[in-house]
């Protein structure tokens, strides 16, 4: 079946350190990619996403690239910052479904 | 704020009561999508509409669950006779088909607690 297997937490970082959160995913087909964050307190809001191979998806200093061939979603940043502290979510969506089936999240914890 | 809504956002209730949680998407997606969520743990999808017709549910909603989208606006998660292993929080999302991508928007989340 479809599933997303994400890099244990917590992930604690100094400030303005490089971020990798490791995502492979197995998936029939051609599914989307997601990456969601939830802050302290907050609902899941969604970060970037990439549909289709070679894809990369950006937004707020984050990015993650669609390869295909390794099934991997890795999500990095170039510097984080204590602001960046919360839990990361990868997701997928199976072709032909709209449901998403998520990861277990990682926790990221970033130290002034 | 035009983002989806859920209430209530806490509920505890004793072990056999039944509960029912309310969901309001963002007014013009037409899907809507409910998800649990334990700790520690991804959300799992339970069940999603496309307007007033459920059309998936997973084998996680058992008979004791049920929602409803009436007139395909907002939806309704009922749990009868809850166990305490129905404590969890549960999300609601919805999406507007837009091409090939369908971006789902999430709810703050129901927080149960079933003492």
């Amino acid at each position: 079946g479809n599933s997303v297997t994400q890099m244990e937490g917590p992930v604690t970082l100094s400030e303005e350190a490089f971020l990798t959160i490791n995502c492979t995913y197995t998936a029939t087909g051609y599914p989307s990619l997601f990456w969601y964050v939830q802050y302290p307190g907050e609902g899941l809001q969604l970060l970037l996403k990439a549909t289709k191979a070679d894809d990369k998806g950006s937004n707020k200093g984050f990015e993650a690239t669609y390869r295909k061939e390794t099934t991997s979603f890795h999500l990095e940043k170039g510097s984080v910052q204590v602001s960046d502290s919360a839990v990361y979510f990868c997701a997928l969506s199976a072709s032909g479904t709209y449901k998403y089936i998520f990861g277990t999240g990682t926790r990221l914890k970033v130290l002034a | 704020d035009t983002g989806v809504s859920q209430d209530p956002r806490h509920k505890i209730t004793k072990r056999g009561q039944n509960v029912t949680f309310r969901c309001d998407p963002i007014s013009e997606h037409n899907r809507l999508y409910w998800y649990r969520q334990t700790l520690g743990q991804g959300p799992e999808f339970l069940t999603y509409f496309q307007n007033e017709a459920q059309l998936e549910k997973s084998r996680l909603l058992s008979d004791r669950f049920s929602a409803e989208r009436p007139k395909g606006s907002f939806s309704t998660l009922e749990i009868q006779r809850t166990e305490q292993g129905d404590s969890a929080m549960y999300l609601c999302a919805s999406s507007l088909a837009r091409g090939s991508v369908y971006e789902q928007y999430f709810g703050p989340g129901t927080r149960l607690t079933v003492t």
